[in-house]
């Protein structure tokens, strides 16, 4: 069974400061990892999917990467802003997803 | 596109009652899951279908049941709600098996007295 934990839970940065959000997980049989992104009280928004044969994604101030021998993902966010404040989730596996419990971030201005 | 839409996003429930979590997309996708958020936790896949009369079972199946009689549509059943069902729902499609970016509803969210 996939195990993900994200460490830490929480996060306060202020604005400016670039983001690094950790994501590991036990089987590194994985057909992709995806972060997502969670306001309070709304869905998941999905911003960055890594394939298993990619090491790493990017778009705009985002960089994810993947290192499946060591069971990890990073999530970079770039020059953090006060709208960047939310929980960033990161899943494991194809349709079927395995997901930890994800960093509650808060950028302050 | 609408996208993946869910009904109700708000219900209250007495145990033992019985309800329909409603999920819906226009995106063709042949994948669709249930999951549920708890506090502290991430989330667990409840059920999944990978396509039109094919469902299965994920991590937290039991008091729930799905059917999938169209692409479109993937409802969840809470049988006999208990407490312990009281949870934040969510409803997810993708297009393919593998690497392909999964969709969420925006959330049902239930509290069984």
């Amino acid at each position: 069974k996939q195990e993900v934990t994200q460490i830490p839970a929480a996060l306060s940065v202020p604005e400016g400061e670039n983001l690094v959000l950790n994501c590991s997980f036990t089987d590194s049989a994985i057909y992709n990892l995806q972060w997502f992104r969670q306001d309070p009280g709304k869905g998941l928004t999905s911003l960055l999917l890594i394939q298993s044969s990619q090491r790493e994604q990017t778009s705009g101030r985002l960089n994810a990467s993947l290192d499946k021998s060591s069971g990890r993902s990073t999530l970079y966010i770039a020059a953090s802003q006060p709208g960047d404040s939310a929980t960033y989730l990161c899943g494991c596996g194809d349709y079927k997803l395995s997901f930890g419990a994800g960093t509650t971030v808060t950028v302050r201005a | 596109n609408a996208g993946v839409t869910q009904t109700p996003k708000f219900q209250v429930l007495k145990t033992g009652q019985s309800m329909t979590l409603q999920c819906a997309q226009d995106m063709n996708h042949e994948y669709m899951s249930w999951y549920r958020q708890d506090p502290g936790m991430g989330l667990r896949l409840i059920h999944y279908s990978v396509g039109a009369g094919i469902t299965d079972q994920g991590e937290v199946p039991n008091g729930y049941n799905v059917s999938r009689s169209t692409t479109e549509d993937f409802p969840l059943r809470l049988l006999s709600a208990a407490p312990s069902q009281t949870s934040v729902y969510f409803c997810a499609s993708s297009y393919g098996r593998a690497q392909e970016t999964q969709y969420f509803g925006p959330g049902t969210r239930l509290l069984v007295l």
